[in-house]
């Protein structure tokens, strides 16, 4: 089944404590990117890739990082967490092609304390 | 900055009614997706519309985008309690960048 994968889905943390949320595609898509939701600002961009080794700030990057090593996977860490970003986190896919809509994955839901 | 706007926010409407959202913007995308969530799941892709006045139809959805290529409507016709979700638009500018609307949550009662 082509699908968008991430773990954990739910996690608890304490603010500072590194945390890596990991994300897989098995659908050979160039574009990866992940999202942050919160209610009533949306779904708002955090980083973006257009393939292995290009990634690319989206709009709230700040406390993140990200790599892409492998066409298929794409983590989001954070070095040092924080009550701000508590939040609930999408990984998305799709293909290069402009126009083509993203698959998400189920979502990962951050708590920090 | 694109920005684009949903309207209404929220949407209560009884089983067998009709439904529109609307999503507007100042800036020109070259496509307008929309998708569904559900509650504990990500937005899932019902439809990309790329031509100024295209119309296209899912079922009882019709989906367009305005001639100018900046705003789109989504119209349910004779909905059903499962078409309940936050409905989200999102605008496609050229290269990678994807923008979302705010939502629209939609609740059919039986």
């Amino acid at each position: 089944e082509a699908q968008v994968t991430q773990n954990p889905r739910y996690l608890i943390t304490v603010t500072g404590k590194k945390l890596t949320v990991t994300c897989s595609q098995n659908m050979n898509h160039e574009y990866m990117s992940w999202y942050r939701q919160d209610p009533g600002l949306g779904l708002r961009q955090i980083y973006y890739s257009m393939n292995v080794e290009v990634t690319d700030k989206g709009d709230v990057p700040e406390g993140y990082k990200v790599s892409r090593k492998e066409k298929r996977n794409f983590p989001l860490i954070l070095e040092s967490p924080s009550p701000n970003q508590t939040s609930l986190y999408f990984c998305a896919s799709r293909m290069r092609t402009d126009n083509y809509g993203y698959t998400f994955g189920s979502g990962t839901r951050l708590t920090v304390v | 900055t694109q920005l684009l706007e949903q309207s209404p926010q929220f949407l209560s409407i009884q089983e067998g009614e009709n439904l529109t959202v609307y999503c507007n913007s100042s800036s020109v995308f070259s496509s307008l997706q929309w998708y569904r969530q559900e509650p504990g799941e990500g937005p899932v892709l019902l439809v990309t519309v790329v031509t100024g006045g295209e119309v296209k139809k899912l079922k009882r959805l019709t989906f367009q985008f305005g001639d100018a290529r900046k705003d789109s409507s989504l119209h349910i016709t004779a909905a059903q309690p499962g078409d309940t979700g936050l409905y989200l638009c999102a605008g496609q500018a050229a290269g990678n960048k994807l923008t979302f609307g705010g939502g629209t949550r939609v609740l059919v009662k039986p």
